[in-house]
């Protein structure tokens, strides 16, 4: 079974701050998505990351691969309230053809003070 | 283009009835995914479907639960017999064929069993 940890579990930090979530698995994973979460809503896709230590970047997110495709960071610059949401790191395994169910991470809620 | 569709958003079950969960594809895309998510807990794989094809459903419990996706309309997701166990929030994802798996969510239904 392919675990993904995400840490830390809960965020909360002032309007204006940096911080960095990080997503863990001792598995490798063919591609790594993120996608945030609001109460009542399904997960939005942010980005989806595929090479081994590819950065892309939305905007003041930052999204990292691990260079062994086995770990992933999201780091926010200059957070606003509106980043504010549940984090979600999701792994897709090294495909046999036709098995593509996606492995979610623990989540981070992350909680920015105006 | 319209996102995923799920309807309803809310349901209401007793215990022994039947629930009804329906998902609507984005348009073009030819692949349907079920994930449960728990009070507190984090998203877990259901079933993968394509048109008319049970591709995956090592995440569907081995009774009362079934899904299916025929050639004309949309995904359904059944479980008879409800129990209080049952009560979570249903996501459905579809996805293009071979586009870095990229996964799109609809907005949820959250069923209740009283």
């Amino acid at each position: 079974t392919q675990l993904l940890e995400q840490s830390p579990q809960f965020l909360s930090i002032q309007e204006g701050e940096n911080l960095t979530v990080y997503c863990n698995s001792s598995s490798v994973f063919s591609s790594l998505q993120w996608y945030r979460q609001e109460p009542g809503e399904g997960p939005v896709l942010l980005v989806t990351v595929v090479t081994g230590g590819e950065v892309k970047k939305l905007k003041r997110l930052t999204f990292q691969f691990g260079d062994a495709r086995k770990d992933s960071s999201l780091h926010i610059t200059a957070a606003q309230p509106g980043d504010t949401g549940l984090y979600l790191c999701a792994g897709l395994p090294i495909s046999n053809f036709g098995n593509e169910k996606l492995t979610f991470g623990t989540g981070t809620r992350l909680t920015i003070i105006p | 283009n319209a996102g995923v569709m799920q309807n309803p958003r809310h349901l209401v079950r007793r215990r022994g009835q039947e629930a009804r969960l329906r998902c609507s594809p984005m348009k073009g895309h030819s692949h349907v995914y079920w994930y449960r998510q728990l009070p507190e807990e984090g998203l877990k794989f259901m079933v993968y479907l394509q048109k008319e094809n049970i591709i995956d459903e090592s995440g569907m419990p081995k009774e009362r639960f079934s899904a299916e996706f025929p050639k004309e309309g949309p995904s359904i997701l059944r479980i008879q017999q409800v129990v209080r166990g049952d009560s979570a929030a249903y996501f459905c994802a579809s996805s293009p064929l071979r586009s870095n798996n990229e996964q799109f969510f609809g907005p949820g239904t959250r069923l209740t069993v009283l």
